[in-house]
């Protein structure tokens, strides 16, 4: 009965081949979340989306973008991946900004 | 702007002692304050959270954490561990207010490993 539901588990994709990252839920949380999760570092917020609104961080690179069709589903895209894309991303969603935030299982992207 | 900050990055204990992951926290607005574990591959699950009310907060798998304001802590403990508590635990913090308002800031993790 998995809530936050990310897939795949493990996307390899090629130095500037653009890729998705799929995270969906079944908890109508209105607040989605992607973060970045570099090898041996903290989870990074690269941006959220509250219901519609989209809140990007300041600091993450235009490379990166999202959609968010409905209440269920949250895209994470890149558009042309470089080495230092490689790292675990990890979807999140919550009720509002200041409940707790539930974790999906993540995807590990490697770029070759 | 808020920070968060573990001091051990590894803690090394035996199957059934005590052990205790600290964390401290800055910030310019109040706070709400997690506990998150994160074994291998996969996300984070929430162990416990500080919205308001008791210091102490009692989570899942037997951990409990105090908040203590005026020395910003947020430390975790369990009185005795088990191997399956081998994991990373992740101290966060989210602002109720101002431009951190309900965004995660995550300590950089602290490794526990259970030993027999």
């Amino acid at each position: 009965d998995a809530m936050v539901i990310q897939n795949p588990r493990y996307q390899v994709t090629q130095f500037g081949k653009p890729v998705t990252l799929s995270c969906s839920q079944t908890l109508n949380h209105n607040v989605m979340y992607w973060y970045q999760q570099k090898s041996s570092q903290a989870p990074k917020l690269l941006f959220h989306y509250y219901d519609k609104d989209f809140n990007n961080e300041a600091d993450t690179p235009d490379n990166f973008q999202s959609r968010r069709p409905n209440t269920s589903f949250c895209f994470l895209d890149i558009r042309s991946p470089g080495l230092g894309d490689a790292a675990m991303y990890l979807c999140a969603t919550s009720k509002d900004p200041l409940r707790p935030q539930h974790f999906g299982d993540g995807t590990r992207l490697s770029i070759l | 702007a808020q920070s968060v900050t573990q001091l051990d990055s590894q803690v090394p204990v035996f199957e059934e002692a005590p052990v205790e992951l600290r964390c401290n926290y800055s910030s310019s607005v109040s706070v709400y304050l997690f506990w998150y574990v994160q074994y291998p591959n996969q996300g984070l699950q929430l162990l416990l959270k500080y919205l308001s009310g008791s210091t102490l907060v009692k989570g899942i798998n037997g951990f409990e954490a105090e908040f203590n304001k005026s020395q910003t802590s947020f430390h975790l403990r369990k009185p005795s561990v088990h191997i399956s508590d081998t994991a990373e635990y992740f101290c966060a913090v989210s602002g109720a207010g101002g431009t951190s308002y309900g965004k995660l800031t995550f300590g950089q993790g602290t490794i526990l490993t259970v030993h027999p």
